[in-house]
């Protein structure tokens, strides 16, 4: 099993073009999430879906859309891209409530 | 806004010594957990705390929690090189959804 795998690893983007992150889990887990992590600085929360077919803001969502396409699949689409979303961006999965997540890799993004 | 700040926010240690972590928050929790992010990787769970519980061990790692003072602290004994990485808590704030600390960057030299 892999458990949670994300795509891509790495990105460079200019100002202004678009991209989706990817992220798919084998754990049959209901919850997914999706963080960004800047240099010193813990994981804040993007998007989550508590379940297939919801989604829910976190504490940052502006410049971010999700779609939970099924109970594996969750992405995390830039419609704009801006330097300010430069970072990490890890997905995450849970059987539910607040137990224990497990991480994808990570996906670096660099907007120039 | 996050809910977990970790004390200290460096450590650096011989291996060999234990470390210790503390984390505080700021509302009521159900559980309280560690992570640990080695460099360039993703969060690795470590252990879960919940409310009802005082303390909790796993292998070299020993986890308090005192919900009087909202603060918990995390023990590593006889560190070794390879436990270097940062240590997050978090705490399931608002049920679905935890909030991380901005972590300890934890350094054992060999």
């Amino acid at each position: 099993n892999a458990g949670v795998t994300q795509t891509p690893k790495f990105q460079v983007l200019k100002t202004g073009q678009s991209m989706t992150l990817q992220c798919a889990q084998d754990m049959n887990h209901n919850s997914m999430y999706w963080y960004r992590q800047d240099p010193g600085m813990g994981l804040r929360l993007i998007y989550y879906s508590a379940s297939e077919g919801t989604t829910d803001k976190g504490e940052v969502p502006n410049g971010y859309n999700v779609s939970r396409l099924n109970k594996r699949e969750f992405s995390l689409r830039l419609e704009s891209a801006a330097p300010s979303q430069t970072s990490v961006y890890f997905c995450a999965t849970t059987k539910g409530g607040g137990e224990t997540q497990y991480f994808g890799p990570g996906t670096r993004l660099l907007v120039l | 806004s996050q809910q977990g700040e970790e004390d200290p926010q460096a450590l650096s240690i011989q291996e060999g010594e234990n470390a210790t972590m503390n984390c505080s928050y700021k509302t009521s929790i159900n559980n309280l957990q560690w992570y640990r992010q080695n460099s360039g990787r993703g969060l690795v769970h470590l252990i879960l705390i919940r409310s009802n519980e005082r303390e909790k061990h796993s292998g070299r790692l020993r986890v308090t929690l005192d919900t009087s003072k909202k603060s918990s602290s995390l023990l590593i004994t006889a560190s070794r090189a390879a436990d270097t990485a940062s240590y997050f808590c978090a705490t399931d704030e608002y049920g679905n959804k935890l909030v991380f600390g901005a972590g300890t960057i934890l350094r054992v030299k060999s």
